[in-house]
């Protein structure tokens, strides 16, 4: 079994603040990792990919990956009410994905 | 900007019975798949499809369930005897010919499915 796991949260962060998500992996085979915004109800919706060693920025988001110790994270700075979401951490290998479970955040006001 | 698109958007069956759920994925996207996601569980995998035939499955794709693309748009997952299990949030999702090389996968809005 191909898993995923993510800090089971929820994580509750002040408005402005950072909010620090990390994942697990075991299936080495995995090609790249991507991380979903899902709302509650809604479906997932993609922020950003990663698939070299290192850090990846794209405007409030930055995604690290290790592959040697196959880990992921995302970091959100200057965390908004709006980025409030449950956030899925998923792993490719070929053409599909496996899923975290999801870490819900929370962003007070 | 385009996107995958799934009909309906809820649908309420009868344990025993089919349900036909569809998608229409974005244009010139070549692989299709279908997940689920039983209410605050995680999203599974359930069948990926391209050059109109399946390419993988999941342990959960078993004979009750199929998948077509009869068209050059609609994308389809049939349950031929619905259970109580099946209850969950469909979604559908398509990738481009993989250009990008990272084959960033777009989800439909997804279907929920609850059987009674």
């Amino acid at each position: 079994q191909k898993e995923v796991e993510q800090n089971s949260g929820p994580l509750s962060v002040p408005e402005g603040a950072i909010a620090s998500l990390n994942c697990t992996y075991s299936d080495r085979g995995s090609q790249s990792f991507f991380w979903y915004r899902q709302y509650s109800g809604k479906s997932p919706e993609l922020i950003m990919f990663i698939y070299s060693n290192g850090d990846k920025e794209d405007g409030r988001f930055t995604a690290q990956l290790n592959k040697a110790s196959q880990y992921v994270s995302l970091l959100i700075r200057d965390s908004q009410p709006s980025d409030s979401a449950t956030y899925l951490c998923a792993g490719r290998n070929d053409y599909k994905l496996s899923f975290g479970a999801g870490t819900t955040v929370t962003v007070r006001a | 900007e385009p996107e995958v698109t799934q009909t309906p958007s809820h649908q309420v069956t009868q344990m025993g019975q089919e349900v036909i759920l569809r998608c229409v994925p974005i244009s010139n996207h070549l692989y299709f798949y279908w997940y689920r996601q039983i209410l605050g569980q995680k999203v599974e995998f359930l069948v990926s499809f391209y050059n109109n035939e399946i390419s993988e499955k999941s342990e959960i794709f078993d004979d009750q369930f199929s998948v077509e693309r009869p068209d050059g748009s609609n994308f389809t997952l049939k349950i031929r005897s619905t259970k109580l299990e099946d209850s969950a949030m469909y979604f559908c999702a398509s990738i481009d010919s993989g250009t990008s090389g990272f084959y960033e996968q777009y989800f439909g809005p997804g279907t929920r499915l609850t059987v009674t």
